[in-house]
Order: structure tokens, then C-alpha cells, then sequence
């Protein structure tokens, strides 16, 4: 089946340690987007990608590092320098970025960092 | 930052009355998205408004959108408790950046 896998689902991570989420889809979209999403709250924009080899930061990519080297691959790197890292990650692909609308976005089920 | 503001943060209903849910944005939009999401789940999409667009129907749901107010709102009729999850508007930042609200937290009681 066609979707957005995101992995691991849990992870734990010490102080100081940098640690790579991965995300990839097999729905062909061209734009994936990783959010951050503390308890309670909304979803805020990390990075950005509209097609392979670019990315654009977005409201909070200070500490964050992605990488768009395929198209069916996102994976993000939560650095040593994000003071405060632990979250919910939520990764999402969209297919129509081509047609210059944005579409629906399709959700991986996330990943839950803490930082011990 | 927040493209979208829900309103109201939280909501708590009987099963059978109606839920509506408001989401105002700040910049032209081409369209207003809007997502549902289960206590420690992905997003699953519900419905997407084009801007020229001011209503849009898909099963129990009802979507408004004025563009002269910038604002949305989502109603859900007859409510169910499976209804129960948080409601996120979403818009694009007009670069393909779709940025959400703190969306809206809906309890449904049997």
C-alpha cells in the first residue's frame, strides 16, 4: 500500500547526541515537510522540500538538518544545538506542488524524541 | 509562524449535537485545509477549500470559507464519539509552506 513511513516510532536520545528521523513515501509526491508538534499544541514548519536536491528552512529549523538526495527519502537530523528537542515529529508529503496549488497532505505517524 | 488560529481551543459535546469549529488565517490564501488528528497519530486530511470557493460538503462535514474575513469554519453534524480528536486548519504561505493552527480539541461524550 501507498503511504509515508516514518521511523523509529520512539526514540531516546542523551544530551549532546545527534539523532537522524527517517521518513520516506512511496506516493511519488515531489514536496515533503517535517513539524514539530509539542504536547498540547500545533503543528510548527521545520523544513521544506519541493523536489530532490532542495529544501527551504521554515519557522524553527535552527538545531534541525535534512537532506532531499531521492525523492522518496526526507530524513531529518535533530542536532545538538536544538535546546530542546523533545517532541512529536510529524513528516508529510504533497503531490501537486508541480501544479504551483498545494494539495493535500499525506502524514506519517510521527516519532516521539525524548531527550533524557 | 501560525498561519491559522482555531477557535475554540477546546470543545466538549453530547453525541448528536453539532460541533463547529472556527479557524482564522492572516495572509491571501489559494486554499484552507482541514485535518484531523487522533490523540498520538499522523494528520488525516478531511477537506480542502479553494478560495474561490465559500461552501463544501463531504459527508457529516460542512465547511464555510469568507475570504473577506479571512476565517473557516468547520462543522460537524450529528456528532459521534468517535468524533473525539483534535481539528487543524491548515493554509499555504503562499510559497507551498503549509503552516497549521493549534487546532481545536473535541470531545465527544457517549
Amino acid at each position: 500500500d501507498g503511504g509515508i513511513t516514518q521511523s523509529p516510532k520512539y526514540l531516546f536520545r542523551k544530551e549532546g547526541q545527534n539523532v537522524t528521523l527517517s521518513c520516506e513515501q512511496n506516493l511519488n509526491h515531489d514536496a515533503m515537510y517535517w513539524y514539530r508538534q509539542d504536547p498540547g499544541q500545533g503543528l510548527r514548519l521545520i523544513y521544506y522540500s519541493q523536489i530532490v536536491n532542495d529544501f527551504q528552512k521554515g519557522d524553527i529549523a535552527e538545531g534541525y538538518s535534512v537532506s532531499r538526495e531521492k525523492k522518496e527519502s526526507f530524513p531529518l537530523t535533530v542536532t545538538s544545538a536544538q535546546k530542546n528537542p523533545t517532541a512529536f515529529y510529524l513528516c508529510a508529503s504533497e503531490a501537486y506542488w508541480l501544479a504551483g496549488v498545494p494539495g493535500e497532505l499525506f502524514f506519517g505517524e510521527g516519532s516521539r524524541l525524548t531527550v533524557l | 509562524s501560525q498561519q491559522g488560529e482555531e477557535d475554540p481551543q477546546a470543545l466538549s459535546i453530547q453525541e448528536g449535537e453539532n460541533a463547529t469549529m472556527n479557524c482564522s488565517y492572516k495572509t491571501s490564501i489559494n486554499n484552507l485545509q482541514w485535518y484531523r488528528q487522533n490523540s498520538g497519530r499522523g494528520l488525516v486530511h478531511l477537506i480542502l477549500i479553494r478560495s474561490n470557493e465559500r461552501e463544501k460538503h463531504s459527508g457529516r462535514l460542512r465547511v464555510t470559507l469568507d475570504t473577506s474575513k479571512k476565517s473557516s469554519s468547520l462543522l460537524i453534524t450529528a456528532s459521534r464519539a468517535a468524533d473525539t480528536a483534535s481539528y487543524f486548519c491548515a493554509t499555504d504561505g503562499g510559497n507551498n509552506d503549509m503552516r497549521f493552527g493549534a487546532g481545536t480539541r473535541l470531545t465527544v461524550k457517549p
